[in-house]
């Protein structure tokens, strides 16, 4: 498809449990972001890639997420030892240039993970 | 730390109302930008603005960068259920700080 695809749509795990959460970014877009948002807020960054290097991982939670990006392009969001505080939208943008003013962010629909 | 403050939180009003949105900081950003997002989907950019002072038109939708560039504006005139969703602030500061949104609702 033409825009960042993200996967699975929804994910409910129990409390413990590690998840792994994966985005498509598009094609020959070289940077890559992980943003959280809870319900109804607004988005907070956990990471960002430039190519499969991330610059900036300050928005990483705790040591229990971790990310990575191989080939330029796919990107995985690893979450261990699940706690119910992760519970939130995971969503993951894409764009052509590394980051500046200018720049625009293509979002993915994201994935809803659930923590029971 | 960069904080935008962004309000009001909730909006519910009729169809061909006016309202403003206000994003407010104590920061300075590079830039800011406004998303618009609906339910199950990730946000669509609406706007940039680079410029202290500049204002950009979106049809109805009117967008204003503050002089000091620490805060902005969204003006929509005659709102349509069509406009109905989150609307989020974003400024860039090395990396892009998100306003906790404004859940707007149109009704006819």
């Amino acid at each position: 498809g033409a825009g960042v695809s993200q996967s699975p749509s929804n994910k409910v795990t129990e409390k413990g449990k590690d998840v792994e959460l994966r985005c498509d970014p598009i094609s020959g877009h070289t940077a890559l972001y992980w943003y959280r948002q809870s319900l109804g807020q607004g988005l907070e960054f956990l990471i960002y890639f430039q190519g499969n290097s991330a610059p900036d991982k300050s928005g990483l939670p705790s040591d229990r997420f971790s990310a990575e990006r191989t080939g330029g392009s796919v990107s995985t969001l690893t979450i261990q030892r699940t706690q119910q505080e992760d519970s939130a939208v995971y969503l993951c943008a894409s764009s052509s240039q590394g980051t500046n003013e200018y720049n625009e962010q293509f979002f993915g629909p994201g994935t809803r993970l659930t923590v029971l | 730390t960069q904080l935008l403050e962004q309000s009001p939180q909730f909006l519910s009003i009729q169809e061909g109302e006016n309202l403003t949105v206000y994003c407010n900081s104590s920061s300075v950003f590079s830039s800011l930008q406004w998303y618009r997002q609906e339910p199950g989907e990730g946000p669509v950019l609406l706007v940039t603005v680079v410029t202290g002072g500049e204002v950009k038109k979106l049809k109805r939708l009117t967008f204003q960068f503050g002089d000091a560039r620490k805060d902005s504006s969204l003006h929509i005139t005659a709102a349509q259920p069509g406009d109905t969703g989150l609307y989020l602030c974003a400024g860039y500061g090395g990396k892009l700080i998100f306003g906790q949104g404004t859940e707007l609702s149109v009704k006819p």
